[in-house]
């Protein structure tokens, strides 16, 4: 199957800094990537919807000056965490439509964040 | 609004059992259902989906999952447990359009004991 990169696969940061996540569809072209959010012992919550070429579709009670996703190429999806703090510690996932298997989600292995 | 249910968070078996990983859902029309494992530190994998036609819906990994419309289940099934399939097992529910706007289930971990 496609795969999806990940990177990092974990980031520690202090509170108040920024930080960046990267999501790469490594063997396939795709336009539309999803962003995840993961609480220990609760389901992925879907944080936004990334549209290569165009702005990101964020759900509802997701704070788009925070979570600032930029979606540049075909296969590169960014995710910045701006003024990270402790409550924003969390597994994020991402990820990508490939069209090429009739539009099955590929998963990235997750970025776990930790905010001090 | 579509939702998942599953009711287990963890289950322990013997290698070699069966296994049964329980999901029901809401959604007001024809779902789009699917399992996906995750193994730590990976990203989810799928394991099966169900689009329409047949209910029983045969998977990867010798998994099997069967739609009951008249339940609103969608129950993953395996005849033998080996011990790599330790994991995570999400249920999820897709809105029109297949893939996009998946709903996740709050996941069982499977804990596999020799």
């Amino acid at each position: 199957g496609a795969v999806v990169s990940q990177h990092p696969s974990w980031v520690i940061c202090k509170s108040g800094t920024s930080v960046k996540i990267e999501c790469r569809s490594l063997d396939f072209q795709a336009t539309t990537m999803f962003w995840y959010r993961q609480f220990p012992k609760q389901s992925l919550m879907l944080m936004a919807t990334s549209n290569e070429g165009s702005k990101a579709t964020y759900e509802q009670g997701v704070e788009k000056d925070k979570f600032l996703i930029n979606h540049a190429s075909l296969t590169l999806s960014t995710l910045t965490v701006t003024s990270a703090h402790p409550e924003d510690s969390s597994f994020y996932i991402c990820s990508a439509e490939d069209r090429g298997h009739n539009g099955e989600l590929f998963f990235g292995e997750g970025s776990r964040l930790t905010v001090l | 609004a579509q939702s998942v249910t599953q009711p287990d968070i963890h289950i322990t078996v013997s290698e070699g059992a069966s296994l049964e990983l329980r999901c029901n859902y809401s959604y007001g029309a024809t779902p789009y259902l699917f399992w996906y494992v995750q193994s730590p530190g990976q990203g989810l994998q799928l394991l099966l989906k169900y689009f329409s036609g047949d209910t029983l819906v045969q998977g990867i990994k010798g998994f099997e999952a069967e739609f009951k419309r008249s339940q609103s289940s969608f129950n993953l099934r395996k005849p033998s447990v080996h011990w790599s399939d330790a994991a995570e097992y999400f249920c999820a529910v897709g809105a029109i359009g297949g893939y996009q706007k998946v709903t996740f289930g709050i996941g069982t971990k499977l804990q596999v004991i020799p």
